[in-house]
């Protein structure tokens, strides 16, 4: 079975500073894929950025990266020079070759960023 | 850019209610999720569904049942409603399930609330 564990509840940063929101997975399968959704305070869900098992180059995309250890099997979402509006909760998934229907999230790591 | 509208936004019930929340995309995607968040446990999937007429058992399905009646409609049904089903309802389309690498695109989530 897959899953997705995200520790960290809440974090809170100093606006302009980088963070890391740590997540770990479990799966049996050789491919599988990686994302990281972001949610805002109105509610709204969107995706930022994707991780292929077999790509060995850490994504990015804008501010946003990963950092992908794959015998650890972790993925550490980076936002560099964080801003006031990326305060919001974001959430790790996890898509396999297995079971490439169903994409399975982590419980979310809440992000404050203050002035 | 990928439109997911859900209705109602807000819903209020009694134990033992009736309740249909519906899922309308309008971007010919094959794939449509119900999932349900709490805090601690992130998003949860209830049923999914590839195409008209399909329905595929997600990973907490009791006490829902599902209907999808056109590639544009999906429904989330709870015929007797428990207390221990207020949450915050979202669904989600993507564009095909032969990859793992899509993503997915959200509505803007239903709350429901059982008294």
């Amino acid at each position: 079975a897959q899953k997705v564990t995200q520790t960290q509840t809440s974090i809170s940063v100093m606006e302009k500073t980088t963070v890391t929101m740590d997540c770990v997975y479990e799966t049996q399968d050789s491919s599988y894929f990686l994302f990281w959704y972001k949610q805002t305070a109105s509610g709204e869900i969107v995706f930022l950025i994707r991780q292929d098992s077999y790509k060995k180059e850490n994504a990015t995309v804008g501010h946003y990266s990963l950092n992908f250890q794959k015998p650890k099997s972790s993925i550490g979402l980076i936002i560099t020079a964080t801003q006031i509006e990326d305060s919001a909760v974001y959430f790790c998934a996890m898509r396999t070759s297995s079971s490439f229907s169903k994409l399975v999230f982590g419980q979310g790591t809440s992000l404050s960023v203050v002035p | 850019e990928a439109a997911v509208t859900q209705s109602p936004r807000n819903k209020v019930t009694v134990t033992g209610g009736n309740v249909t929340l519906s899922c309308r995309q309008t971007n010919s995607h094959n794939y449509m999720y119900w999932y349900r968040q709490d805090t601690g446990h992130g998003l949860r999937l209830i049923h999914y569904s590839y195409g008209a007429g399909n329905l595929q058992i997600g990973d907490v399905p009791d006490g829902y049942k599902a209907t999808r009646t056109t590639q544009e409609d999906f429904f989330l049904l709870l015929e007797l409603a428990s207390p221990s089903q207020t949450s915050l309802y979202f669904c989600a389309s993507s564009v095909a399930g032969t990859t793992s690498a899509e993503t997915l695109y959200f509505g803007s989530g239903t709350r429901l609330t059982v008294l």
